[in-house]
């Protein structure tokens, strides 16, 4: 069965690190999303990607960075960890969209929780 | 910046009851999700409604969007402890191009007791 999957689970790391979130899905969807989970907050756009070398900004973008080398995979790299960054990280991805008025159903891997110490 | 207010945040009731969460905004949407998370998990799409005024039903749970697009409701009927979990409206809007976004709402936490 297709699945999406995200590595590590669970994550522990101190200010001023790299951080790399990894995340993989097997739908071959050109789509894929991250997204951080804070309470009050709901889930927030960090960066998107509709197909292989495509990046984009999403709302909450800074201190983070994504490529996009082929379908399956988008990770998430926080350049020097921060404590503002501890979260839950979602990956999701998304068939492209072939109609304007049509908005595809996007899968959410089961997350990652950082602590930044 | 494109906001959707949940309300309540946070929902505690007893099995058998009934509850209706919102989901507004001062933004026009071109259609609108629902998702439910449960611990430890990732969001699962429940419904999509597209059309303002559309009333969409799975099962107990009853989806409507507001005639303007800017907002909508899940009404749960005769909750049970199986519906706890996080709600979550999301918006679609068309920025453009072929592929949109989703604007998440701040969730609404329900737990119900048996």
């Amino acid at each position: 069965d297709a699945e999406i999957t995200q590595s590590p689970r669970h994550k522990i790391t101190e200010t001023g690190r790299q951080v790399t979130l990894a995340c993989h899905q097997t739908w071959n969807h050109n789509n894929m999303f991250w997204y951080r989970q804070d309470l009050g907050h709901g889930l927030r756009l960090i960066h998107y990607s509709y197909g292989v070398h495509d990046t984009n900004k999403g709302e909450v973008s800074d201190g983070y960075s994504v490529s996009r080398s082929n379908t399956e995979d988008l990770p998430l790299t926080l350049e020097s960890a921060a404590s503002s960054q501890t979260s839950v990280y979602f990956c999701a991805s998304s068939e492209y969209q072939r109609e304007l008025t049509l908005y595809n159903e996007q899968f959410f891997g089961p997350g990652t929780r950082l602590t930044v110490l | 910046t494109q906001l959707l207010e949940q309300s309540p945040q946070f929902l505690s009731i007893q099995e058998g009851e009934n509850l209706t969460v919102y989901c507004n905004s001062s933004s026009v949407f071109s259609s609108l999700q629902w998702y439910r998370q449960e611990p430890g998990e990732g969001p699962v799409l429940l419904v999509t409604v597209v059309t303002g005024g559309e009333v969409k039903k799975l099962k107990r749970l009853t989806f409507q969007f507001g005639d303007a697009r800017k907002d909508s409701s899940l009404h749960i009927t005769a909750a049970q402890p199986g519906d706890t979990g996080l709600y979550l409206c999301a918006g679609v809007s068309n920025y453009g191009g072929a592929t949109n976004k989703l604007i998440f709402g701040t969730g609404t936490l329900l737990a119900v007791q048996p």
